[in-house]
C-alpha cells in the first residue's frame, strides 16, 4: 500500500543511453513532481504536473521529458546520458486543499551513469 | 521566493531537547513554513508546518515569532532514530519548493 512508489529504486547505466523512471501515486493527489537530488545533497524540483497538465518546468535539458498518462501516473524519461545525470531521482505528490507545501515524496531513484 | 539559513548540522544526546532555527527574512505574507525530515536513502516526509506563533503535533513543535522572520523546529526526547537531515522551507501552494542545504542531525547514544 505504498503511497508514493517509483521503479527502478536503482538503475546503472552508460553514457549516451536511454533511461525511463516510473512514478505512480495511490492517494489521489492531482498534482505530481520530479525533484533531482545530487551527490551534495540539494533538492531541486524538476517539474510539477497538475491533471496531466504541466506546471512548472525548471532550467532543465530538454533531454528530460516528463509524461504523464494520468494524474497518477509522471514519468520520467531521460535521453543520451550523461555523467551529470548521475543523481537520487525523487517523485512526489500533493492534493489541492492540502496544507501547502505538503508533498509526499517517494524512495527515490538512484542513477548512476557510467 | 524566500531563501532560508538553517546550520549546516547539529549534534545531540538521546533523550536531550533539539532545537533548530530557520533564518527566512524576507518570508512573504502568503507563505507558510515548513519542515521536512530526511533519512538516507529515503525520500523527505513531511514533520510540520506552521504560519505563525506555535503549532504541535505528536512528532514536533514548530515555533514562530511574531515577525516571522524565523523559525524554530523543536524535537523533544530525541532518538537514535532522529539522525537524519532536516529542511526548512518557506512558500505558498502556488510556489516551487526549494529545498536548501538542510541541517544535518546526528543524535549519539
Amino acid at each position: 500500500d505504498t503511497a508514493v512508489s517509483q521503479t527502478p529504486k536503482y538503475l546503472v547505466t552508460q553514457m549516451g543511453n536511454d533511461k525511463s523512471i516510473k512514478c505512480e501515486q495511490n492517494l489521489g493527489h492531482d498534482t505530481m513532481y520530479w525533484y533531482k537530488q545530487d551527490s551534495k545533497k540539494f533538492l531541486k524540483i524538476m517539474f510539477s504536473y497538475n491533471n496531466k497538465e504541466l506546471i512548472i518546468n525548471e532550467t532543465v535539458p530538454n533531454r528530460f521529458s516528463p509524461k504523464s498518462p494520468d494524474k497518477a501516473h509522471l514519468n520520467l524519461h531521460i535521453n543520451s546520458l550523461e555523467l551529470g545525470d548521475s543523481a537520487v531521482y525523487f517523485c512526489a505528490s500533493s492534493r489541492s486543499g492540502g496544507a501547502p507545501g505538503e508533498l509526499f515524496f517517494g524512495e527515490g531513484s538512484r542513477l548512476t551513469v557510467l | 521566493l524566500a531563501k532560508t539559513t538553517q546550520p549546516i548540522s547539529m549534534d545531540s544526546y538521546e533523550g536531550q531537547e533539539v532545537n533548530i532555527t530557520c533564518s527566512h527574512n524576507n518570508i512573504a505574507t502568503n507563505d507558510y513554513i515548513t519542515w521536512y525530515q530526511q533519512f538516507p536513502s529515503q525520500g523527505p516526509r513531511f514533520i510540520i508546518q506552521g504560519y505563525k506563533t506555535k503549532v504541535t503535533n505528536e512528532v514536533a513543535s514548530l515555533f514562530i515569532p511574531a515577525d516571522r522572520k524565523s523559525s524554530t523546529l523543536s524535537l523533544p526526547r530525541v532518538s537514535l532514530s532522529d539522525t537524519a537531515v532536516y529542511y526548512c522551507l518557506v512558500g505558498d501552494y502556488t510556489d516551487k519548493l526549494i529545498f536548501g542545504t538542510g541541517t544535518r542531525l546526528q543524535v549519539f547514544p
